[in-house]
């Protein structure tokens, strides 16, 4: 079945350093794949997304490019800000089914 | 005004009680969605629902039941609470038509005594 691997948090960082979470992936024929961030006492939303292959997906300094060679989908940004504390979540929704599969979920804490 | 709505935000219970978390969405979604957040394990579904007729259990069903009263309404339910229950619930919607994403709500923690 479809699955999606993250890498273990907290992440720590102090500001203006540069981020990179990793998320690969396990799925049947060519999923479509999310980032969604959950700031503090909030529900998710979706920070990005990519549809194909060698797409990029970017938002509010964020970029993720799909990979279908190594099946991943790193998440990035150039400069962190305090503001980006918070748990970020790797899914992907793979053509055949209704229901996306989500990673569990990398904590980030930026410090000034 | 939010899109996606639960009550209560918080709920303190005791082990053995019924208890009903509710969500409202005012998104015009026909697909809605229960999970359950634990530290550590990322979000684990519970139920979902792709219109009101429609109801499906998910990974984690056991002990939980659902109400889809509108397609706007969609009700998660624990008939006997227990403390292996305690955690954080979330509702979420999708539209059929127009994609993937999920839309979440705010949160409900639950806390089972």
């Amino acid at each position: 079945g479809d699955s999606v691997t993250q890498m273990e948090g907290p992440v720590t960082l102090s500001e203006e350093a540069f981020l990179t979470i990793n998320c690969t992936y396990t799925a049947t024929g060519y999923p479509s794949l999310f980032w969604y961030v959950q700031y503090p006492g909030e529900g998710l939303q979706l920070l990005l997304k990519a549809t194909k292959a060698d797409d990029k997906g970017s938002n509010k300094g964020f970029e993720a490019t799909y990979r279908k060679e190594t099946t991943s989908f790193h998440l990035e940004k150039g400069s962190v800000q305090v503001s980006d504390s918070a748990v970020y979540f790797c899914a992907l929704k793979s053509g055949g089914s209704y229901i996306p599969t989500f990673g569990r979920g990398t904590s980030l804490i930026v410090h000034p | 005004d939010a899109d996606v709505t639960q009550t209560p935000r918080n709920r303190i219970t005791k082990t053995g009680k019924r208890i009903m978390l509710e969500c409202s969405q005012t998104k015009g979604h026909d697909r809605m969605y229960w999970y359950r957040q634990d530290p550590g394990l990322g979000l684990q579904l519970i139920y979902y629902s792709f219109d009101v007729k429609d109801i499906n259990k998910g990974e984690i069903s056991d002990g939980y039941s659902v109400s889809r009263q509108a397609q706007a309404k969609f009700s998660l339910s624990l008939e006997s609470a227990i403390p292996n229950q305690t955690a954080l619930y979330f509702c979420a919607t999708s539209d059929s038509l127009s994609g993937d994403e999920q839309f979440f709500g705010p949160g409900t923690r639950l806390t089972v005594l």
